[in-house]
């Protein structure tokens, strides 16, 4: 079974604090994604990754960076977390572009104060 | 890109009773669907998915019907169970391109 880990599930951090959000996935996945998850909005796309050091903004990067050295982890970054950042963040991988089904991580509720 | 919606936000259904879970999308060149289950507390799960050269595929105790004319697809629950309520999101999309999901329809199961 494909497993995708996020390093906390609760998360709470002033604002203007620097945030590190780590996912790891074991399947030795190609892309990986980062959305945010907000009541009446659904799920966002951040940023996605389709190769290591490689990044591609999604619909809402803006406030965020990624970093990927690796190809089973993929970071989010929020350089100075907002309260409007409070949020469910949500990591997903999939094996390649020509495969649809993303595998979600369980997710970070993140509440920034 | 893609606007998705979902005809209601929350559903409320007897236990044993059909559910049915509608989503509208906006692209027509959108070729492939996915519907995902969001448990309380977990990521989304794939649960079912079709290709838009069909109209309808079931799976156990789900259909999903698709309807390109009118880019309408509705997610069906045969008998449903507690444990399955949950969130439903639809996905959209095409190969390589599947990043848009509605905004859900809450499920929830009256025993």
């Amino acid at each position: 079974d494909v497993k995708v880990t996020q390093s906390s599930r609760y998360l709470v951090k002033r604002t203007g604090e620097k945030v590190f959000l780590e996912c790891v996935q074991d399947m030795d996945h190609e892309n990986m994604f980062w959305y945010r998850q907000d009541p009446g909005l659904g799920l966002r796309l951040i940023y996605f990754s389709y190769d290591v050091k490689m990044k591609e903004k999604g619909d809402i990067p803006e406030g965020y960076s990624v970093s990927r050295e690796k190809k089973e982890r993929f970071s989010l970054i929020l350089e100075s977390a907002s309260t409007n950042q409070t949020s469910m963040y949500l990591c997903a991988s999939i094996p390649g572009l020509s495969y649809n089904e993303q595998f979600f991580g369980p997710g970070t509720r993140l509440t920034v104060l | 890109g893609e606007s998705v919606g979902l005809h209601l936000p929350t559903l409320s259904v007897q236990e044993g009773d059909n559910s049915i879970i509608n989503c509208a999308y906006s692209n027509s060149a959108s070729d492939y669907f996915i519907w995902y289950k969001q448990e309380s507390g977990k990521g989304p799960q794939f649960i079912i998915d079709i290709r838009s050269n069909m109209d309808k595929r079931q799976g156990q105790r789900v259909t999903v019907l698709l309807n390109k004319t009118v880019k309408h697809l509705s997610l069906q629950i045969a008998a449903t169970q507690p444990g399955d309520s949950a969130v439903y999101f639809c996905a959209p999309g095409n190969t390589g391109n599947q990043f848009y999901f509605g905004t859900g329809t809450s499920l929830t199961v009256i025993p």
